[in-house]
């Protein structure tokens, strides 16, 4: 099991630019999601999907794309990057919430996005 | 509205000394509580869940529904504990809540 794996691990971009962080897991989880890791703030909540086909905005949505066409791949769309967007992005993914198992949820390595 | 609150952006403590890393809450109903931890060129993991009532790594947690606290405690500090440590939530949704972290530092 590779578990959540993420790519690129590190991206630097320019104003205006899009690009795709690319998220995968090979537990069969259900419950996919995309974090933002900013220094005094924790991990916020952008994109989260429970399923393939299904897809729902988090906490800080705005200049942010997901799709779920498949369980095992979730991946972030940025749009138009902008430097308010210089973070750490981290992926994760559980079991869906009525299954025994769903209490932990297992994250990638994260990726580092500067924008420029 | 839920939100988790982590009043200390950075705790040191000597090895061998208690430890103690302060969570808390706001949610109307009965949340499930974790504490997830990173190691320095880590990804995150969790670390412990409230309804598990276990020991991990010497780490227990206690959820105070009347102070709506979720405390991190550890007798014993070791220098392997040095990490960043996250308090999270989860209400009835399916999504976690995370708080802003506190960054342990275990001197020697």
């Amino acid at each position: 099991n590779a578990g959540v794996t993420q790519t690129p691990k590190f991206q630097v971009l320019k104003t205006g630019q899009s690009m795709t962080l690319q998220c995968a897991q090979d537990m069969n989880h259900e419950y996919m999601s995309w974090y933002r890791q900013d220094p005094g703030m924790g991990l916020r909540l952008i994109h989260y999907s429970v399923g393939a086909g299904i897809t729902d905005q988090g906490e800080v949505p705005n200049g942010y794309n997901v799709s779920r066409s498949t369980t095992e791949d979730f991946p972030l769309r940025l749009l138009s990057a902008a430097p308010s967007q210089t973070s750490v992005y981290f992926c994760a993914s559980s079991y869906s919430r009525d299954r025994a198992q769903a209490d932990t949820q297992y994250f990638g390595p994260g990726t580092r996005l500067t924008v420029l | 509205a839920q939100r988790v609150t982590q009043p200390e952006k950075l705790l040191s403590v000597f090895k061998g000394a208690p430890v103690e890393l302060k969570c808390n809450y706001s949610y109307s109903g009965s949340p499930e509580l974790f504490w997830y931890v990173q190691y320095s060129r880590q990804r995150l993991q969790l670390l412990l869940r409230h309804i598990s009532r276990e020991s991990i790594k010497g780490f227990t947690a206690d959820l105070n529904k009347g102070e709506t606290s979720f405390h991190l405690k550890k007798p014993f500090a070791q220098e392997e504990d040095s990490a960043m440590y996250y308090c999270a939530l989860r209400g009835y949704g399916q999504n976690f809540v995370f708080g802003p972290g506190t960054r342990l530092s275990v001197l020697p």
